[in-house]
């Protein structure tokens, strides 16, 4: 069973929709990363939180550190937000253990 | 502020060749890593290091080999490329210092033939 589970695998909305991508996993934790990776391979922090809620534009990130679980909300989805997203607990020290991430596609 | 610099970004390798992919950030970040990214499996740790002089290996350290003699480079050696090293490789860097956030370089794509 792998450490991080991300759900959905892919998602496809229209734009304006709300989208959520859950995040679950095994591990203690000191944080948790959400990363965004578009189509030409670059990988961006999005946010790093270790309780609670963060919040930055139309996006949205909350944790329960004790259900061990993450999401990642859109509010009113663009096809600029196109991109796979990938939920990275951060373990002992700054180490990282990935999820497989979700591949949203949003269309016009 | 470059960030995180990646070279090659592209390189074909013939089995048994080695080679050297090159890490440098300009943040003055501690914390160096190298990941490779296969299809369905997300990025895997490949070699990290906490600062200058100091390494250790991740989850997949077979075949790579690292050093850190300064706090800017970081690069990765494959010592005898085989085809199931025909990856993505990401070099990130992070520090306390600045939220632990996480910076990127833009990937190198190897492939062993």
């Amino acid at each position: 069973k792998n450490e991080v589970e991300q759900s959905p695998q892919n998602l496809t909305a229209q734009e304006g929709e709300f989208i959520t991508i859950n995040c679950s996993y095994s591990v203690g934790i000191s944080a948790l990363h959400w990363l965004q990776q578009h189509p030409g391979g670059g990988i961006v922090s999005l946010f790093m939180l270790s309780s609670g809620k963060k919040k930055h534009g139309r996006l949205i990130a909350t944790i329960n550190i004790q259900e061990k679980h993450s999401s990642l909300h859109i509010t009113a989805s663009h096809p600029r937000d196109s991109a796979v997203y990938i939920c990275a607990p951060q373990t002992s020290g700054s180490r990282l253990t990935f999820g497989e991430g979700t591949q949203l596609t949003v269309n016009p | 502020n470059a960030g995180v610099t990646q070279t090659p970004k592209f390189q074909v390798l013939k089995t048994g060749q080695s080679m050297t992919l090159q890490c440098a950030q300009d943040m003055n970040h501690e914390y160096m890593s190298w990941y490779r990214q296969d299809p369905g499996m997300g990025l895997r740790l490949i070699h990290y290091s906490v600062g200058a002089g100091i390494t250790d290996q991740g989850e997949v350290p077979n075949g790579y080999n690292v050093s850190r003699s300064t706090t800017e480079d970081f690069p990765l050696r494959l010592l005898s490329a085989a085809p199931s090293q025909t990856s993505v490789y990401f070099c990130a860097s992070s520090s306390p210092w600045t939220g632990n956030t996480i910076y990127f370089g833009e990937g190198s794509w190897l492939t062993v033939v």
